[in-house]
């Protein structure tokens, strides 16, 4: 089974300031599918960008950004101009092209936003 | 708009009763899942079912049950053989097959107690 790292459990961010969170995979396909998720204190999960493996192009969505480097099974996200309403758990997800069907999560970081 | 709809909210167990959470989604999904979330943790898969009449185990199945009739419903009971119930349960769902980059979308969830 593939296995998805996030190594940092919590983070803190100034308002207004760029933070970085990471997460490592581990696997032998070459198609695949990796998915950021923000869970804030409501529990809510919600989708925050994908990312296609075959895609060399960087997904953006607004203030939210990744940095995919597939040799080194590395995909962070990065938020730029942090807002209150980014504090959150957020997970990295990543899903098979081939069996399609399972979903691989990594355990969370918890982002602090200070004001 | 198409959604997954979890309930109840809340709910409250006694020793030695199996309880039941209802999953709903008007989505058109095939495949449904069953996550446990434990306080500051991440997401461990309970069972997952890709058709009507065919579901699996993930990782934590002891304890669970699961039915698949409909495909628009996956229901999860609790039964009293899971001796610590107490956690927030998500459910999801997603489309089905190969190089499918379809996220997962999620129920607000169920939080389980035990009285």
């Amino acid at each position: 089974a593939q296995t998805v790292t996030q190594s940092q459990p919590e983070m803190s961010v100034q308002e207004a300031e760029t933070v970085t969170l990471s997460c490592t995979y581990d696997t032998s396909e070459s198609d695949y599918y990796l998915f950021w998720y923000k869970q804030p204190p409501s529990r809510q999960m919600i989708l925050v960008i994908r990312q296609e493996a075959y895609k060399q192009q960087n997904a953006t969505e607004n203030r939210f950004s990744v940095n995919f480097q597939k040799a080194a099974k590395s995909f962070s996200l990065k938020i730029s101009d942090s807002q209150l309403g980014d504090a959150a758990m957020y997970f990295c997800a990543y899903r098979s092209a081939g069996t399609g069907n399972q979903f691989y999560f990594g355990t969370g970081t918890s982002l602090t936003v200070i004001p | 708009d198409g959604g997954i709809t979890q309930s109840p909210k809340y709910l409250f167990r006694k020793e030695g009763q199996n309880v039941t959470l209802s999953c709903e989604q008007n989505l058109n999904h095939d495949a449904m899942y069953w996550y446990r979330q434990d306080p500051g943790q991440g997401l461990r898969l309970i069972y997952y079912s890709q058709i009507v009449n065919d579901f699996q185990k993930g990782d934590i199945a002891e304890g669970y049950s699961v039915s698949r009739e409909k495909k628009e419903s996956f229901p999860l009971t609790v039964t009293s053989a899971q001796k610590n119930p107490t956690a927030f349960y998500l459910c999801a769902s997603s489309t089905r097959g190969h190089y499918s980059n379809q996220p997962q979308h999620f129920g607000d969830g169920t939080r389980l107690s035990i009285l």
